[in-house]
């Protein structure tokens, strides 16, 4: 079965620090890369997403990084903010394929 | 607003059960699928669809059912419900575009006693 492996499981950051997660894949097909938020009691809400043709992508304090070469990809949270702390899934597919595969999440904890 | 909304939002039930989660889309979204989330898992592909009438297997699809009857609405049957099945679960829906991303609901817990 086709994987995406997260890490760390969970992570407290304290406020205004960087967050950083990362993940890892195996499939080669895979070429779109989201990045999802969920919070206690929702759904997850896509947060930031890149294809493999890029190596970074910003959205204000969130940033993504993509290395095709070692098949990673981290996001990375600047200034942290209380309101950050929610479960984060990385995800992949290539885009001829509509089936995400998730990571397991992280749990992160941003203390004020 | 486009929107995925599940129901009901908690269930209990017995081993051996049968156990029918809902799930309509306003999105005018081609694919809809059904995810199981557990710790340490993530969220797994259980059943999806990219239209009425269509069935497609997911990665873990074992004691579950599904049926899509209209392209807003998608079904996920337990008929004899187990204590394994306990979890969270989200249906989302996405547009049969260029990979374009999930609209997730809001999620039914269940609870297999």
């Amino acid at each position: 079965q086709q994987q995406v492996r997260q890490s760390p499981q969970s992570l407290t950051v304290w406020e205004g620090g960087t967050t950083v997660l990362t993940c890892s894949y195996e499939d080669s097909t895979f070429n779109y890369f989201p990045w999802y938020q969920q919070f206690p009691g929702e759904g997850p809400a896509l947060l930031i997403s890149i294809l493999s043709v890029s190596d970074k992508k910003e959205d204000g304090r969130f940033t993504t990084f993509f290395n095709k070469r070692e098949k990673k990809l981290s996001l990375h949270i600047i200034d942290s903010q209380p309101g950050d702390s929610a479960t984060y899934f990385c995800a992949a597919s290539d885009t001829g394929n509509y089936k995400y595969v998730f990571g397991a999440g992280t749990r992160l904890k941003v203390i004020a | 607003e486009a929107a995925v909304t599940q129901s009901p939002r908690n269930k209990v039930t017995v081993t051996g059960g049968n156990v029918t989660l809902s799930c309509r889309q306003t999105n005018s979204h081609n694919y809809m699928y059904w995810y199981r989330q557990d710790t340490g898992h993530g969220l797994r592909l259980i059943h999806y669809s990219y239209g009425a009438g269509n069935l497609q297997i997911g990665d873990v699809p074992d004691g579950y059912k599904a049926t899509r009857t209209t392209q807003e609405d998608f079904f996920l049957l337990l008929e004899l419900a187990s204590p394994s099945q306990t979890s969270l679960y989200f249906c989302a829906s996405s547009d049969a575009g260029d990979g374009s991303d999930y609209t997730f609901g809001s999620g039914t817990r269940l609870l297999v006693i």
